[in-house]
């Protein structure tokens, strides 16, 4: 049902950086913001990153966020255990009539 | 800030149909800035789009889901609703909704999510 891909796993050690990518076509990443949303184990998804690179308030600057073609990547430097998560990039798909459409999500795990 | 809460029977029959409301507090669903979203996750797996509606009653929903699903908004009690028809045991997720920046998969904040379970 995805229709944009993510790697189902990432992982680091404290302090170090991971990246996560999401890949799409040109009726979604290829023509519409990207956002990145972070959940926590049990808790609802909360929205980390906006119109492909802005951080709401609150999210630290350790989170960052790239687009560029029909691809985006979540970066997260500084690594720390709190991060332990599952994340999804999201975008709006142009194609039938509008949908919205999230990736397959990662599972960030801090070592 | 705006705060979004899930409610609704835990347990639907197959068959039968979903009925879930989202309650709005510190905010207004006629705000003509926002949409309102339902988005859910069957259990261990990833999130899926239901659709979203205006305060002025317009609706788009996912082509996958359109032939069952309706999603509509009471102004007067600051609620917007779900409801699924012929539900299966694949309908058996934690459905969200959430504030919806309109046509963009942009949504913040997200309710906490209610467990809805298919099953006779």
């Amino acid at each position: 049902q995805s229709v944009l891909t993510q790697p189902p796993s990432a992982s680091g050690t404290p302090g170090q950086r991971v990246t996560i990518s999401c890949s799409g076509s040109s009726s979604n990443i290829g023509s519409n913001y990207v956002y990145w949303y972070q959940q926590l184990p049990g808790t609802a998804p909360k929205l980390l990153i906006y119109r492909n690179s802005q951080r709401p308030s609150g999210v630290p600057d350790r989170f960052s966020g790239s687009k560029s073609g029909t691809s985006a990547s979540l970066a997260i430097s500084g690594l720390r255990s709190e991060d332990e998560a599952d994340y999804y990039c999201a975008a709006w798909d142009d194609s039938l009539s509008g949908r919205g459409v999230f990736g397959t999500g990662t599972k960030v795990t801090v070592l | 800030q705006v705060q979004l809460q899930e409610s609704g029977p835990g347990l639907v029959k197959p068959s039968e149909t979903l009925s879930l409301t989202c309650t709005v507090s510190g905010g207004s669903v006629s705000s003509g800035s926002y949409y309102w979203s339902w988005i859910r996750q069957p259990p261990g797996k990833g999130l899926e789009w239901i659709g979203y509606i205006y305060y002025s009653g317009s609706t788009n929903y996912n082509p996958s889901l359109k032939s069952r699903v309706t999603i509509s908004v009471d102004t007067s009690k600051n609620q917007f609703s779900l409801k699924l028809i012929s539900v299966t045991a694949a309908d058996t997720a934690l459905y969200y909704c959430a504030r919806d920046f309109g046509a963009s998969s942009w949504f913040d904040p997200w309710g906490q999510g209610t467990l809805v379970t298919v099953s006779s």
